[in-house]
């Protein structure tokens, strides 16, 4: 267990339907990460936030796709209007500052939309 | 451009035998380099790092990896497989101090370790 926990760990939904993840970071980390992972492939950078602002996104990104981070500490990942494409495990990951560079990751969550 | 190259999809051990799983980098600048394991439906565990000093750095589970600038690469090396070693291996790298901690990831390796 890294710390940084996601829920749910499986959403099942139907096309066209809104869902939103949800990540704890692990407390002391101002830094968190979400990226999507589709089988067999690597993690793909989705956004980050430092503290409560997000600071950069990907063009993935698309405007169905919202992230917020309202406290600074834990955020959530909505997607909108959900499309068979957005079936993937999301992850998310936090860091904190003077931290050389190790993620530590939750279990994510894991959309499946049908 | 910063890239990763995870040159095989899948490598197949013995249990008992040593293992090695390949990765090659570029980046423009000091590289950050790091190897992350994945068993199915879990999320990614760190398992070792390496930012500066000795080439050599041993990680979690009795994993190492060996940095060799000269040839770019990053290799992850057991001396002897267990099947519970089996899993989704990933490389990734950053390109120093001065990004936003972004890490450019391989495209993962499967480890199959044959009992």
């Amino acid at each position: 267990d890294t710390g940084v926990s996601q829920d749910p760990r499986h959403k099942i939904t139907k096309r066209g339907q809104n869902v939103t993840f949800r990540c704890d970071p692990i407390s002391e980390h101002n830094r968190l990460y979400w990226y999507r992972q589709t089988l067999g492939q690597g993690p793909e950078f989705l956004t980050y936030f430092q503290n409560e602002a997000q600071l950069e996104k990907s063009r993935l990104l698309s405007d169905r796709f919202s992230a917020e981070r309202p406290k600074g500490s834990f955020s959530t990942l909505e997607i909108q209007r959900t499309e068979q494409g957005d079936s993937a495990m999301y992850l998310c990951a936090s860091i904190g500052l003077l931290n050389t560079g190790e993620l530590f990751f939750g279990e994510g969550s894991r959309l499946t939309v049908l | 451009a910063q890239s990763v190259a995870q040159p095989e999809d899948q490598v197949n051990v013995a249990e008992g035998n040593p293992l090695t799983v390949k990765c090659t980098y570029s980046v423009s600048g000091n590289p950050y380099l790091f190897w992350y394991v994945q068993y199915p439906n879990r999320g990614l565990q760190f398992l070792l790092k390496y930012i500066t000093g000795d080439n050599l750095v041993k990680g979690s589970y009795g994993f190492e990896a060996e940095f060799n600038k000269s040839q770019t690469s990053f290799h992850l090396k057991k001396p002897s497989a267990l099947v519970s070693d089996s899993a989704l291996y990933f490389c990734a790298v950053r390109d120093g101090p001065h990004s936003n901690y972004q890490l450019i990831w391989g495209a993962g390796t499967k480890l199959i370790i044959k009992p």
